[in-house]
């Protein structure tokens, strides 16, 4: 949808594995985000991105790291997964940069399960 | 985050009914956005609102947000099967979307 699309779309990995989450936009937009969704938490916002290698935290960042050494690509790997890491990951990217109708465009998620 | 609560949580309406979502925020919000989720997909962005009192229309769901911007309403009217999922509204109450925050959600189902 709108040139953002997420990969894999389904991962079930192991206890205390990497896993890598990728996040591919084809419209040269600045800023990209990485969000969890839980039920009773809705979307909370990880981490995200103003830039090539220019990344911040967000709310739920433990973790997780990021990587974005291409601006149409922002990774999101967890590092050693874990039980509570179970959940739906969204990417999303955010039109423009101030001002305007720039909106926000979400990717098509990645269900992750962690057993 | 319970910087944003919508209400209902859930709601079911029989279709070609009226309805409304509502969002609130006890900060101004620079940016008000509505989006659609159906079980297991991504979000659908409907319509954003930046300014003070001002209205949108999308076929038939139509969006406001109050004067002091802390709080939107979405109403559809003659409600459909395909209306049927899940009702985000997303906010900016900071700058460059750091501080970009979701509402719970209200889950309407359209009743046949």
């Amino acid at each position: 949808d709108a040139g953002i699309t997420q990969s894999p779309r389904h991962k079930v990995t192991e206890t205390g594995t990497p896993v890598t989450l990728r996040c591919h936009q084809t419209e040269n937009h600045r800023y990209m985000y990485w969000y969890r969704q839980d039920p009773g938490h809705g979307l909370r916002l990880i981490h995200y991105s103003y830039g090539v290698k220019d990344t911040d935290k967000g709310e739920v960042s433990d973790g997780y790291s990021v990587s974005r050494s291409k601006t149409e690509d922002f990774l999101l790997t967890l590092e050693s997964a874990t039980s509570s890491q179970t959940s739906v990951y969204f990417c999303a990217i955010r039109k423009g940069a101030s001002g305007g109708d720039y909106g926000y465009t979400f990717g098509s998620g990645t269900r992750l399960t962690v057993v | 985050s319970q910087e944003l609560e919508q209400s209902p949580q859930s709601l079911i309406v029989q279709e070609g009914k009226n309805l409304t979502i509502n969002c609130t925020s006890s900060k101004t919000l620079y940016g008000l956005y509505w989006y659609k989720q159906k079980y297991g997909e991504g979000l659908i962005f409907l319509m954003m609102l930046q300014k003070g009192g001002e209205e949108k229309s999308h076929e038939k769901i139509t969006a406001k947000l109050d004067e002091k911007k802390q709080q939107s309403s979405l109403h559809i009217t003659a409600s459909q099967p395909s209306h049927a999922g899940i009702y985000l509204c997303g906010a900016d109450i900071g700058n460059y979307g750091q501080n970009f925050v979701f509402g719970p959600g209200t889950r309407l189902s359209v009743l046949p």
